[in-house]
């Protein structure tokens, strides 16, 4: 099964805290993973993705295949971190439908 | 370009009734795809489209729901009849390509089924 799971529906931190947004998945193939983020009256978007290996805003998502996981993380969280995150599946060969998990809404308080 | 753009932002009907979602696609995308996003759920793709043909509609609930792509800039989801279980946020979706993982969002039409 085609699987992803964000197991925390919603992540409230101080500003200046350690983040980590949990995303595992469900993928019998390589997978491609992706990170989206939606802040408040914004579209989704784009935030992240693994084979790029790329830090954008701070934030990085290693892929650990062992624990099938895909986990983002910030080291010092911002207000403006504060969005809706959402993990993503590229399943491979499927037209590039994207398979999202359930979403982590972030809170960073000042 | 202004994006993948949505109509109608906000929609609020009664039980029964007919409802059609509307999506214009970036200019030059070639695949389309309509994602329902609900609290209990998250996001679910519903149906996604390459080069204007239905490729997977296994996500579109029930014969209630259809969707067409009459065109390269031009698609519909419509609910006929609606339900108030049909309340959610209807995103719309482009990418160029199959496989680069990179889609771009509408605003999301905001449907309320009374």
């Amino acid at each position: 099964a085609q699987r992803v799971t964000q197991p925390e529906k919603l992540l409230s931190v101080f500003k200046g805290a350690p983040v980590e947004l949990k995303c595992n998945y469900s993928y019998s193939g390589s997978p491609e993973l992706f990170w989206y983020v939606q802040y408040s009256r914004q579209r989704l978007q784009l935030l992240l993705r693994h084979i790029s290996r790329e830090s954008i805003k701070g934030f990085t998502a290693d892929l650990n295949k062992g624990e099938t996981s895909f986990h983002l993380k910030k080291p010092f969280a911002q207000e403006e971190d504060s969005a809706m995150y959402y993990c993503a599946l590229l399943p491979y060969n499927q037209g590039g439908k994207l398979i999202f998990g359930q979403g982590t809404e972030l809170s960073v308080k000042p | 370009d202004a994006g993948v753009i949505q109509s109608p932002r906000h929609e609020v009907t009664e039980m029964g009734q007919e409802v059609t979602l509307r999506c214009k696609p970036i200019s030059g995308h070639n695949s389309l795809f309509w994602y329902r996003q609900t609290m209990m759920r998250g996001l679910e793709l519903l149906i996604y489209f390459n080069n204007n043909v239905p490729i997977d509609d296994s996500g579109m609930p029930e014969d209630r729901f259809s969707a067409k792509m009459p065109n390269a800039s031009f698609s519909t989801l419509k609910i006929q009849p609606s339900e108030p279980r049909d309340s959610a946020v209807y995103f719309c979706a482009s990418s160029l390509g199959q496989s680069t993982g990179e889609l771009f969002f509408g605003e999301g039409s905001r449907l309320t089924v009374l």
